[in-house]
């Protein structure tokens, strides 16, 4: 099962340049997340997803944008990278808030803006 | 605004101990409180919990939620080496699952 797959895995970006974080998930979860994480910090969301078409923002979404085209596909987008968005980034989902709601995270990229 | 508040921050204590973590909570449309364990990497889940004052347990560690005082505490008894680990409170909203901070967990042999 591979659950929650985010890629890359690590990538140095300059700044100014974009890029996107691929999420893709194979559980027919209809809600899917992205959450930052600073050093010795917890996480942070940046975009949220209840279903296919439907996004919102999160905590911090300045910066970022994200689609839903599909149930399995979550991708964030960076169009001008800068320093402050050097962290740690983990897609997650979930089935349903009222079945149960344990939320999967994928393995997290760690992404650096110098 | 939505917010989860953990306490301590830090805690260092010595293998065998016993140990209490804290999680307040305010969440709009609360529906579940989940606590995480992380290691190096992704969150790993521990415990959901949605009714109060009904214990859930795994081995070591158990977790209570208090939803009159909007509360829950992790417990760790025999704590060892490998419990050493950032662990984490989320609260789940209507749409939403907001995080704690977190807790640094450091087990001394």
């Amino acid at each position: 099962n591979a659950g929650v797959t985010q890629t890359p895995k690590f990538r140095i970006l300059k700044i100014g340049q974009s890029m996107t974080l691929q999420c893709t998930q194979d559980m027919n979860h209809n809600y899917m997340y992205w959450y930052r994480q600073d050093p010795g910090m917890g996480l942070k969301l940046i975009y949220y997803s209840v279903g296919a078409g439907i996004t919102d923002k999160g905590e911090v979404p300045n910066g970022y944008n994200v689609s839903r085209s599909t149930t399995e596909d979550f991708p964030l987008r960076l169009e001008l990278a800068a320093p402050s968005q050097t962290s740690v980034y983990f897609c997650a989902s979930s089935y349903s808030l009222d079945t149960g709601g344990e939320t999967f995270f994928g393995q997290g990229t760690r992404l650096t803006v110098v | 605004e939505d917010k989860v508040v953990q306490s301590p921050l830090s805690l260092v204590v010595h293998e065998g101990d016993t140990v209490t973590l804290n999680c307040s909570y305010e969440v709009t449309n609360f529906r579940s409180l989940l606590w995480y364990k992380q290691e190096k990497k992704a969150p790993t889940f521990l415990f959901m919990l949605t009714s109060s004052g009904i214990e859930k347990k795994s081995g070591r560690l158990s977790s209570i939620l208090d939803k009159k005082e909007l509360f829950s505490i992790l417990n760790i008894t025999a704590t060892q080496t490998g419990d050493s680990a950032v662990y984490l409170c989320a609260a789940q909203g209507a749409q939403k699952l907001v995080f704690g901070q977190g807790t640094r967990l450091t087990i001394n042999p």
